[in-house]
């Protein structure tokens, strides 16, 4: 069944530990996303890539990175988690960036202690 | 910056319709998102409006008009799996999504 992933389902973390999160989708959509939720704020865009080799900075990129090395696959990295970065986070497709539907992956409930 | 405002909760009654509210202030506008959310689960897209009017889906419609930065979702005959946040996003100038906070609806029996 094509669609997008997402591992893992959750984790707990100490902080100051570095932790990837790992996204991959098989539609072969150009562009993917990852957002952050977070109780009373919504989504809000961490860091996105337009196509395969390219990356850019969202609403809330600080203390993240990501990168993207082919298609499918769109890991974002917390460095050194801090409490703050406990939230739930879902990765997305879409065709092409812009006006395009976003696809959701299943997301990763993260807590920082 | 961006500016997105939905209500934060909303209930109604089963076979009832309601109506969720959107009002945005964004730089620059390239259509509108309304997203589906049920409790745990991952977003899902419902519908999108780039030009003013109603875009009608079954049972639920999608209202824009772009001069009033406003948007209605209009969920008929409600039902018990309708009850979900129900997410407007906006695609500004430079294409990024961004997100109201969401407006959880809960359906009564």
């Amino acid at each position: 069944i094509a669609g997008i992933t997402q591992a893992p389902t959750s984790q707990i973390l100490a902080a100051g530990r570095r932790m990837t999160l790992r996204c991959t989708q098989d539609m072969r959509h150009n562009a993917m996303y990852w957002y952050r939720q977070d109780l009373g704020l919504g989504l809000r865009l961490i860091h996105y890539s337009n196509t395969a080799g390219t990356t850019g900075k969202g609403e809330v990129p600080d203390g993240y990175s990501v990168s993207r090395a082919n298609t499918d696959d769109f890991p974002l990295t917390l460095a050194s988690a801090v409490p703050s970065q406990t939230s739930v986070y879902f990765c997305a497709s879409s065709d092409s960036r812009g006006a395009d539907e976003q696809f959701f992956g299943p997301g990763t409930r993260l807590t920082v202690l | 910056g961006q500016n997105i405002d939905q209500p934060t909760e909303m209930t109604a009654t089963e076979g009832a319709i309601v109506q969720i509210n959107c009002t945005y202030q964004t730089s620059g506008f390239n259509g509108l998102f309304w997203y589906q959310q049920h409790a745990g689960e991952a977003p899902t897209f419902l519908s999108y409006n780039v030009l003013d009017g109603l875009e009608e889906k079954g049972r639920f419609s999608s209202f824009l008009s772009r001069s009033k930065g406003y948007s209605y979702l209009l969920l008929k005959e409600l039902q018990m799996k309708d009850s979900a946040s129900y997410l407007c996003a906006v695609v500004s100038n430079d294409y990024k999504l961004s997100f109201g906070a969401g407006t959880t609806v809960t359906v009564r029996a």
